[in-house]
């Protein structure tokens, strides 16, 4: 298996552009994760899905950060419009209910 | 609020040494726990878990957990510099499907 695929892999955009980082998830996982590690703040949990549905966003920092997660191979994570405080690594997860969670190799926002 | 607490180091250790990393958590239900490592600019990777209080052994790679204590460590024998790295506390509230909450990790330095 190839793992937890995300793109892009880095990403420099300017403030008030909209940003879609996206994640395909290892086969026969039911579970998908969204991260967000920063030097302050560690590794946050920002909303996690269960086939496909979303169980809890209450890490979504505001309005402006959307994630969806149309089918059991496909999420992404939307910020619209960004700011430069979003900057950060977002890693996608995902694992099989009780199993071990894997982590993709991240997506390097830099807002401008 | 679940919280997982790691001193942030940089704990320094000689090469050959046993390094020990420690980790507390605050929600008495946690029944899971884990332990990533994270290389700079690299993804986390699951190196063990533990379930049990009790040592369990893996390699140069030992787990600690004490839940009357709500501790749980770490310890790497025969440090390397390979073993330079950030290490990452994990806590799951229970064994089904519950999120992991991450500690924001200690950094591990090897001396040769």
């Amino acid at each position: 298996d190839a793992g937890v695929i995300q793109s892009p892999r880095h990403e420099v955009t300017e403030m008030g552009q909209e940003v879609t980082l996206r994640c395909k998830p290892i086969s026969g996982h039911d579970y998908l994760f969204w991260y967000r590690q920063t030097m302050m703040r560690g590794l946050e949990l920002l909303i996690y899905f269960n086939n496909n549905v979303p169980i809890d966003d209450s890490g979504m920092p505001e309005d402006r950060f959307s994630a969806k997660m149309p089918n059991a191979s496909f999420s992404t994570l939307k910020i619209q419009p960004s700011e430069p405080r979003d900057s950060a690594v977002y890693f996608c997860a995902s694992r099989e209910t009780g199993e071990t969670q894997y982590f993709g190799p991240g997506t390097r926002l830099l807002v401008l | 609020q679940k919280e997982v607490e790691q001193n942030s180091g940089p704990l320094s250790v000689p090469e050959g040494a046993i390094a020990s990393l420690n980790c507390t958590y605050s929600d008495r239900g946690s029944q899971s726990f884990f332990w990533y490592r994270q290389y700079s600019g690299k993804s986390p990777e699951l190196i063990m878990f533990i379930y049990s209080n009790g040592d369990k052994e893996d390699g140069r790679f030992t787990a600690q957990l004490n839940k009357a204590s709500q501790y749980v460590s770490l310890l790497i024998r025969d440090s390397q510099p390979s073993d330079a790295a950030t290490y990452l506390c994990a806590v799951k509230l229970n064994s089904g499907n519950t999120p992991l909450v991450f500690g924001k990790g200690t950094r591990l330095s090897v001396i040769a």
